[in-house]
């Protein structure tokens, strides 16, 4: 069965130090990624995806994931946290149909 | 303009009630799905549409139903509200082809007293 896991419920960093938001796949043929984040109030905004090609796949407010196959792994970073990027961050895997399958998500919070 | 619309955006009822939730876009995309989204439990798929006369139902479709007006609308019904219900539902698009990113409305918080 396909499926997605965000181990960490929540992440703290300060302003201006690197992040990551971790995420975990299992999926039977080609994975496909992807990353949303949800700020207060709003709906789901996509930040990037993973289709093939580079494992280093660059999205949009500076954010950038690293697919890595041997760890079934598609982690979040950003070189630079501002605070602005505090929000629910979603991990999800496109299923080979036409569902996708979302973790259960990551609140960043990012300290001034 | 929004690309896709929800209303309401609340909605306080009672249990037993029967209540509609709409969603509307703008992109022309085929596909529109409902999620709802619970603490700790991400995005869970009630009810997912490839066109007018394509419905199928997601893994937690009991106690719901949708109707597909036209390709631009898609309505999530709970016909006998129950407190369990009360959720953060989204709808959602998504263009031709599995690799395509999923667009969001809103959401619409439910409350079932």
């Amino acid at each position: 069965a396909q499926s997605v896991a965000q181990p960490e419920d929540q992440v703290n960093v300060a302003e201006g130090n690197p992040l990551t938001v971790k995420c975990t796949y299992s999926v039977s043929g080609n994975p496909y990624l992807f990353w949303y984040v949800q700020y207060p109030n709003r709906g789901l905004q996509f930040l990037l995806k993973y289709i093939t090609g580079d494992n280093l796949v660059k999205g949009s407010y500076g954010f950038e994931a690293e697919f890595n196959k041997s760890q079934t792994s598609f982690h979040l970073k950003k070189p630079s946290a501002l605070v602005s990027d505090s929000a629910l961050y979603f991990c999800a895997v496109g299923t080979g149909g036409f569902k996708t399958i979302f973790g259960a998500g990551t609140r960043l919070f990012v300290k001034a | 303009d929004a690309d896709v619309t929800q209303t309401p955006r609340n909605r306080i009822t009672k249990t037993g009630k029967r209540i509609m939730l709409e969603c509307s876009q703008t992109k022309g995309h085929d596909r529109m799905y409902w999620y709802r989204q619970d603490p700790g439990l991400g995005l869970r798929l009630i009810y997912y549409s490839f066109d007018v006369k394509d419905i199928n139902k997601g893994e937690i479709s009991d106690g719901y139903s949708v109707s597909r007006q036209a390709q631009a609308k898609f309505s999530l019904s709970l016909e006998s509200a129950i407190p369990n219900q009360t959720a953060l539902y989204f709808c959602a698009t998504r263009g031709t082809g599995q690799l395509n990113e999923q667009f969001f409305g809103p959401g619409t918080r439910l409350t079932v007293l």
